[in-house]
Formats: C-alpha cells, sequence, structure tokens
C-alpha cells in the first residue's frame, strides 16, 4: 500500500479559508465513503477530527468540514484561527480491514 | 470516560525486541479492534495492524509482516505490541487507538517513544 498524497504545507491567514487535498486511488479513497481526517500538534497524540469523509464528532468546530470526489478527498477549514496550526493527516480504508494515512501536511496560520 | 495509557519509553539494541502495552478503560474492551500507528520523528503516521480483542484475530500491514505480533488480554483489558529485530529505523512513536466509530481511530493512547541505538 502506497501512502496517500496530501501537500507537505498549505498556510492561511486568520479568518481565511484553507483546503488540504488528499488523493488515494480507487482501492482506497475512490473505493471507500471511509475517510478520515486527524489533527496532530508537536508532540502530542493525534486528535481525530472527521470520519466517513464528512462527519464532525461531538466536540469538533464546524469550521472543519470533509469532503471527497472520485479519488481526491478534501478537508477544509473555515475562519482560520491561530491554534489550527498542526499537522493534518488524512487516512482512508484499503479493503481487507487494512488502512492507509497520508504524508501529512503542515498548516501555518500566517 | 474511555481512556487508552500506554507503557513508557524504551531504549533497545538493534536486533533486539520491544513489547508496548495499552490499557484500555471506560468500555467494554472486546466491543472494540485496538489499531497501532508508528511515527518515526519527524515523519508521518502509518497504520501497522490491528487487534480483535474478542478473538485475537490480526491483520497486520504488509511492511511489518513477519516481525509484529499484536495480541490482546482479556483479563486485564490490555493489548499489547511486540517489534523484533529492532534497527535504527524502527525509532518511533508507536501508538495504540480504537475505533468506536467505526472505520476511524477516534481514541489515542499518548504514544510510547522506542530508540533503537547500539
Amino acid at each position: 500500500q502506497s501512502a496517500l498524497t496530501q501537500p507537505r504545507s498549505v498556510s492561511g491567514s486568520p479568518g481565511q479559508s484553507v483546503t488540504i487535498s488528499c488523493t488515494g486511488t480507487s482501492s482506497d479513497v475512490g473505493g471507500y465513503d471511509y475517510v478520515s481526517w486527524y489533527q496532530q500538534h508537536p508532540g502530542k497524540a493525534p486528535r481525530f477530527m472527521i470520519s466517513d469523509v464528512n462527519k464532525r464528532p461531538s466536540g469538533v468546530p464546524d469550521r472543519f468540514s470533509g469532503s471527497k470526489s472520485g479519488n481526491t478527498a478534501s478537508l477544509t477549514i473555515s475562519g482560520l484561527q491561530a491554534e489550527d496550526e498542526a499537522d493534518y493527516y488524512c487516512c482512508s480504508y484499503a479493503g481487507s480491514y487494512t488502512w492507509v494515512f497520508g504524508g501529512g501536511t503542515k498548516l501555518t496560520v500566517l | 470516560e474511555v481512556h487508552l495509557v500506554q507503557s513508557g519509553v524504551e531504549v533497545k539494541k538493534p536486533g533486539a525486541t520491544v513489547k508496548i502495552s495499552c490499557k484500555v478503560s471506560g468500555y467494554t474492551f472486546i466491543d472494540y479492534y485496538i489499531h497501532w500507528v508508528q511515527q518515526a520523528p519527524g515523519k508521518g503516521l502509518e497504520w501497522m495492524g490491528l487487534v480483535d480483542p474478542e478473538d485475537g484475530e490480526i491483520i497486520y500491514a504488509e511492511k511489518f509482516q513477519g516481525r509484529v505480533t499484536m495480541t490482546a488480554d482479556r483479563s486485564t483489558d490490555t493489548a499489547y505490541m511486540e517489534l523484533s529485530s529492532l534497527r535504527s529505523e524502527d525509532t518511533a512513536v508507536y501508538y495504540c487507538a480504537t475505533d468506536h466509530v467505526g472505520d476511524a481511530f477516534d481514541i489515542w493512547g499518548q504514544g510510547t517513544m522506542v530508540t533503537v541505538s547500539s
């Protein structure tokens, strides 16, 4: 399994919106609606943000939203805040009870 | 409240074996898989595999097949991940996580740092 492809870095100013893409194949992202997203601050464990492409668990601000088209999933963060600065990882179910992560994207809030 | 508490820092020599524990509380242990995820320094997350605490069934990522063993002890609500034939590239933080929401990892342990060095 190859890692899903994410941009290495994205940036935006406070209040703006940013979108992080996550590209896989028809065997993972494109084949299942089981894409999830995680936020990770330095030295911390990942935090679960989105499941099933676009479902937010309780406690996650509605500024975070997910979508998918074909083999590419996306995480959009609107109304950027300083505390959103972190690494973000996508993850997809890849069949046969296996999962694959993206390489991660560093979000900088300017 | 659900908690996953992992064992502490490990320092091992090349060729050795490390065994990390992940103690679960706040839910019925056998109801959800335990997944293990590797994160090398400055690198991304990599899914290593899962264990089903109900019956011990395991699925390993290809990369770790042959060197990893995942188990679950129902008497202590604890999952274990053992990695053998350690090499410097195995230096990483290892996380356990569970999947109450089905196909995502909603609760994570705090991570266990493993350093492999001669």
